[in-house]
């Protein structure tokens, strides 16, 4: 199947400094890609959707100041955690569906485990 | 979007079938059903995708009744590395995924 990959797999950072989290389809275009924060023993819950060329959509009680998403290309989706808290620590993880064709299936990275100490 | 229920937990033994049903009254004709697995600090991975009646693939098969208000993801002969949550999910197929709390299926030798 496609590949979706995340870059870095973890990161810890100080609190109030920013991270960005990339998302890559590795042989595919993906037109559409989500974002999921997953905290321990939770389901995943989707932040928004970004839309190649065009502004993220956020889900309800989502900051989108403090969770900035780009989606400059169709194969790179990017997330960026502004001034970071202990309580962003979590598990964020990106989908990315292929364009137009007949397969419209989602394709998940590998997780990117955030620690803000 | 379509809300999913599903057990909460399962267990199960090596060898055995293993059969996850998930209900979702409210699905809409556009809707296609879709599990994916998921392990510990991992991505969810895609198991299988159906519209109606049966599909089967080379790790499960997923039956779905004629009122697609329900369907069922069996997993035949689970070994220990099935152990994993099993999520059910409702949409179109361009839609966004929303994820519901999932089944954790502990599978014991």
């Amino acid at each position: 199947g496609a590949v979706v990959s995340q870059h870095p797999s973890w990161v810890i950072c100080k609190s109030g400094t920013s991270v960005k989290i990339e998302c890559r389809s590795l042989d595919f275009q993906a037109t559409t890609m989500f974002w999921y924060r997953q905290f321990p023993k939770q389901s995943l819950m989707l932040m928004a959707t970004s839309n190649e060329g065009s502004k993220a959509t956020y889900e309800q009680g989502v900051e989108k100041d403090k969770f900035l998403i780009n989606h400059a290309s169709l194969t790179l989706s990017t997330l960026t955690v502004t001034s970071a808290h202990p309580e962003d620590s979590s598990f964020y993880i990106c989908s990315a569906r292929e364009g137009t064709g007949g397969n419209t299936e989602a394709f998940f990275g590998q997780g990117t485990r955030l620690t803000v100490v | 979007l379509a809300k999913t229920t599903q057990p909460i937990s399962m267990d199960s033994y090596e060898g055995q079938e293993v059969n996850i049903t998930c209900s979702h009254n409210n699905i809409a004709t556009n809707d296609y059903i879709t599990w994916y697995q998921q392990f510990p600090s991992q991505g969810p991975r895609f198991i299988i995708q159906g519209y109606k009646t049966k599909v089967t693939n080379e790790v499960a098969s997923l039956f779905i009744p004629a009122d697609r208000k329900s369907s069922t993801l069996s997993l035949p002969r689970v070994s220990l590395s099935d152990t994993a949550v099993y999520y059910c999910l409702v949409g179109d197929k361009r839609g966004k995924l929303i994820f519901g709390q999932g089944t954790e299926l502990s599978v014991k030798p």
